[in-house]
């Protein structure tokens, strides 16, 4: 079994502060992790994912996430805010080893960005 | 290139009706995934297909919902007998394969009300 727990359903920053949204996992076996941006009346949109290949991960827009197996999170990150980074953001779980990349989603961290 | 879609993009319809949710997935993509988003939730898969067939349908609640994909490209969720509680936001995402590493690009979704 897997999920994934995020830490917060809000979030709020000013425009040019830094981002830290929270997600913690928890997988019987290595898993692949993911974040997806969802913008309103916009479909989901993948900001990076973390394979294995390295622990740091960098998307788009900026963002970037660490995996830490010791502490089993994979926090998203952004040195600086910008207003069209509002929106909902979910941490995401798939097995790996052919398990069909059936995604496995938290219940997502609204992202406030304030002048 | 054009992204996956999902026709219609808003239904209505009443308690004890059918109802049938069309994607169109993204040319040349065999992977084929169906999610269910509820209000203030992360989406929740339901089944994938893998070509033509449905490769898990774990996610299914009950026998009143059915999927298809005849030709192995576009695919129709079906579910009878609508209740309620069935009003949720159907998305549909798609990917080259079903790999652990292959992408899912999501539709825009089709909202889903029941009376």
């Amino acid at each position: 079994a897997q999920s994934v727990t995020q830490l917060d359903s809000h979030v709020s920053v000013s425009e040019g502060t830094p981002v830290l949204l929270r997600c913690n996992y928890s997988s019987s076996y290595s898993p692949s992790l993911f974040w997806y941006v969802q913008h309103p009346n916009k479909g989901l949109q993948l900001l990076l994912k973390y394979t294995s290949a390295a622990t740091l991960v960098k998307g788009i827009n900026g963002f970037e996430a660490e995996f830490k197996k010791s502490e089993t999170s994979f926090h998203l990150t952004k040195p600086s805010a910008h207003m069209s980074d509002a929106a909902e953001y979910f941490c995401v779980v798939s097995p790996r080893a052919g398990g069909g990349n059936k995604l496995t989603f938290g219940t997502g961290t609204q992202l406030k960005v304030e002048l | 290139g054009a992204g996956v879609s999902q026709t219609p993009s808003n239904k209505v319809t009443e308690k004890g009706k059918y109802v049938e949710l069309r994607c169109d997935p993204i040319s040349g993509h065999t992977a084929l995934y169906w999610y269910r988003q509820s209000l203030g939730q992360g989406p929740e898969f339901l089944i994938y297909f893998q070509g033509t067939g449905a490769a898990d349908d774990s996610g299914l609640p009950n026998d009143r919902f059915f999927a298809v994909r005849p030709e192995g490209s576009v695919s129709t969720l079906k579910i009878q007998r609508t209740e309620r509680g069935d009003s949720a936001v159907y998305l549909c995402a798609s990917s080259l394969s079903s790999g652990d590493f292959d992408e899912q690009f999501f539709g825009p979704g089709t909202r889903l009300t029941v009376l």
